[in-house]
C-alpha cells in the first residue's frame, strides 16, 4: 500500500540551528500540505502545494520557515533559525488533487524538539 | 470561520462498552467531514468521511458517524470498544470553498480500560 514518506522521524535541535524535514508524497498525488500539530492540539496547516506552486501558505511563519518543492514531487520544510516554541510535530499529507472531498493521506510526522 | 469543535478532552470506558465521541462545525456552505485517529507517535489515519447522501456512515475498524445538518454535528460512533481503540480521534471538516484545506478540532484523548 502506497504511504507518504517523512524524515527524520525525531529530531533534537537547539534554539538558532537550522532544521530540516523531507517528505515523500504518494506517487501521483499532486497535492501536498505541511502541518504542525502542537502536543494536545489538532494538525494546523503551514503550506500546501499544487504540483510546485504554493496554493497557500498563509500561516507559514516566513521570517523563518519556508518550504519548497522543486520538481512537484517531494518537499523539503525548513526553519532558521529554530525557537522553543517551534517544538511540535510536523505532519506531511498528500492527495490527489485540491478538492474537499479528497482524502488526505498523512505521514507519520517528525517530532521536533528545540532545546 | 469554518471551525471544528470537540467538546470532550479526554474520554475513559471499559472494553465492550459503547463509545460515541462529539464534534460541532461550524461552515457556512455544505461540509466535507472526516474522521481520523491518530495512535501515539503516529501520523492520521482516515476512519470514515461524509460528503453527501446517507447521513449514516460506516467506516473502517467498525466506527460509524452521523451527520445531523440540523445539530452541525458528526459524532462517531463504535457500539463496543476495543483495547486497540486507545488513540486520538480528530475531527475536520473540508472546506469547499478554499481548496481541500481541512480544519481539525482540538481531538479527544480515549482511554479503554481492560
Amino acid at each position: 500500500e502506497a504511504e507518504v514518506a517523512q524524515s527524520p522521524r525525531y529530531k533534537i535541535t537547539e534554539k538558532s540551528q537550522a532544521v530540516a524535514f523531507w517528505c515523500d508524497p504518494i506517487s501521483g498525488h499532486a497535492t501536498l500540505y505541511w502541518y504542525r500539530q502542537i502536543l494536545g492540539q489538532g494538525p494546523e496547516l503551514l503550506v500546501q502545494f499544487q504540483d510546485e506552486s504554493v496554493v497557500d501558505d498563509s500561516q507559514l511563519p516566513k521570517d523563518r520557515f519556508s518550504a519548497e518543492r522543486l520538481k512537484g514531487v517531494d518537499s523539503t520544510l525548513k526553519i532558521q533559525p529554530a525557537e522553543l516554541g517551534d517544538s511540535a510535530m510536523y505532519l506531511c499529507a498528500s492527495s490527489q488533487r485540491v478538492s474537499s472531498y479528497n482524502e488526505q493521506f498523512f505521514g507519520p510526522g517528525t517530532r521536533l524538539t528545540v532545546l | 470561520a469554518q471551525s471544528v469543535t470537540q467538546p470532550d478532552i479526554h474520554i475513559t470506558v471499559s472494553e465492550g462498552a459503547s463509545l460515541e465521541l462529539r464534534c460541532n462545525y461550524s461552515y457556512g456552505a455544505t461540509p466535507y467531514l472526516f474522521w481520523y485517529v491518530q495512535s501515539p507517535g503516529q501520523g492520521l489515519q482516515l476512519l470514515l468521511k461524509y460528503f453527501s447522501g446517507d447521513t449514516l456512515v460506516q467506516g473502517i475498524k467498525g466506527f460509524e458517524a452521523e451527520f445531523k445538518r440540523s445539530q452541525s454535528s458528526f459524532n462517531l460512533r463504535k457500539p463496543s470498544v476495543h483495547w486497540s481503540d486507545a488513540a486520538e480521534y480528530f475531527c475536520a471538516v473540508g472546506a469547499s470553498n478554499t481548496g481541500n484545506q481541512f480544519y481539525f478540532g482540538t481531538g479527544t484523548s480515549l482511554t479503554v480500560i481492560p
